[in-house]
This record gives structure tokens, sequence and C-alpha cells, in this order.
């Protein structure tokens, strides 16, 4: 089946700081890859996406690169802001009729 | 515009009353879905609607009745429902079930 393993967190962090969270993943076929991102007490919204091997979606300074070799979709942003303090969602469809497989999520806080 | 609206923000029930949750969306996307979201933890996945009509049910209680009227609305009927049932529900619409899914705001619902 599918699945998306997340790196643990929480991940505390000072503004400026460069961001690395780490997402792989096991997929039937070849799966669409998702950054959603969840500010305190909001719904989810879409970050980025990639549906193929090598994209790279990107979004608000975040990025991530679909690594088909590595099963890997890794997200990145160069100089963190203390709003960019939210929980962030790894996931992945596998397309037609398929369901959208999340990670467990990871909480980062930016501190000033 | 990816947008989706819902409503009420915030709900307070009592384990004998019935309510509503509502959902819109104006993109013309023919896939609707309800999650269910605890603290801390990935959506869930619910009910997943394809052009109106009931696709996915998983195994919910039939204490939650989901309804959908026409393409842009989505109706969360709740009847009966227990304290471990708190938690923010959320809405979600995609051009067809499989595709990139935008989530609403949710619903974040407190049963006493």
């Amino acid at each position: 089946g599918n699945s998306v393993t997340q790196m643990e967190g929480p991940v505390t962090l000072s503004e400026e700081a460069f961001l690395t969270i780490n997402c792989t993943y096991t997929a039937t076929g070849y799966p669409s890859l998702f950054w959603y991102v969840q500010y305190p007490g909001e719904g989810l919204q879409l970050l980025l996406k990639a549906t193929k091997a090598d994209d790279k979606g990107s979004n608000k300074g975040f990025e991530a690169t679909y690594r088909k070799e590595t099963t890997s979709f890794h997200l990145e942003k160069g100089s963190v802001q203390v709003s960019d303090s939210a929980v962030y969602f790894c996931a992945l469809s596998t397309g037609a009729n398929s369901k959208l497989t999340f990670g467990k999520g990871i909480t980062l806080s930016v501190r000033p | 515009d990816t947008e989706v609206t819902q409503t009420p923000k915030h709900l307070v029930m009592g384990m004998t009353n019935k309510k509503s949750l509502k959902c819109e969306q104006h993109m013309g996307h023919r896939a609707m879905y309800w999650y269910k979201q605890k603290a801390k933890k990935p959506p869930e996945l619910m009910f997943v609607y394809s052009y109106e009509k009931l696709s996915i049910n998983e195994s919910v209680p039939s204490r939650f009745s989901p309804e959908c009227p026409n393409s842009s609305l989505l109706n969360l009927h709740l009847h009966a429902l227990q304290p471990e049932d708190s938690a923010l529900y959320l809405c979600a619409s995609s051009r067809l079930v499989g595709e990139t899914q935008y989530f609403g705001p949710g619903t974040r619902l407190l049963v006493l």
C-alpha cells in the first residue's frame, strides 16, 4: 500500500534559519506529491506539489523536488520567518480515484 | 480562485442534538470530500462524492450522514454524536477524484 514518512518533530528554528523537512514515500505506480500547511486554528492549504520525477514545486519561498531514485520530497526554505510557524503535512496521491495519503505532520515553530 | 468555504466555523452541540455542517465550492470541481481531524494528527478521510454520488464511505458511523444536493454543495448531517466525535471537520474538493485537493477552513465541533 501507499505510505508517507515524515521526520519526527517538533522543529524549532530561529528566524532566518534554513529549513529542511524530510519526507519519503512508498507507493504503487507514479504518485503525485504534495506539501500542505496548516496554520494554527485553520484548515489545510496546498503549499506546493509535483506530479512527476524531477519536478520542483515552489511557493512562498518553499521548494521541494520529486526524487524518484530516493523516493523523497523534502521541503526546504532558505530563510524562515515567524509567520511560517505551522504544521506541515507531506502527502501523495496515485492518480484517478485514489485517496490522499498523509504523513503524520510536523510542527514548525520559528522564534524571533 | 481555489476557495472552499465551510459553515459554521465553530459548533457546540449536545449528544441529543441534530445539526448540519455545510461546504461550498464554485470551482466546478466534481469531487468533494469530508475529513475528520483530531489535534496534532493528519486528516482522516470520511466520505468521497464523485459527480454528486457517494463513492467512498470509510466505515463511518451512521450518526454521520453526508449529502450532496448539487455539484457545488456538500453537507454533513450530525445526529446523536458522542464526545469523542469532537474534532475539526474539513471539507475538500478536487476537479476529479484523485486530483489535487483544496481544503476549506474547517468546522471545529465540540460535543458535550
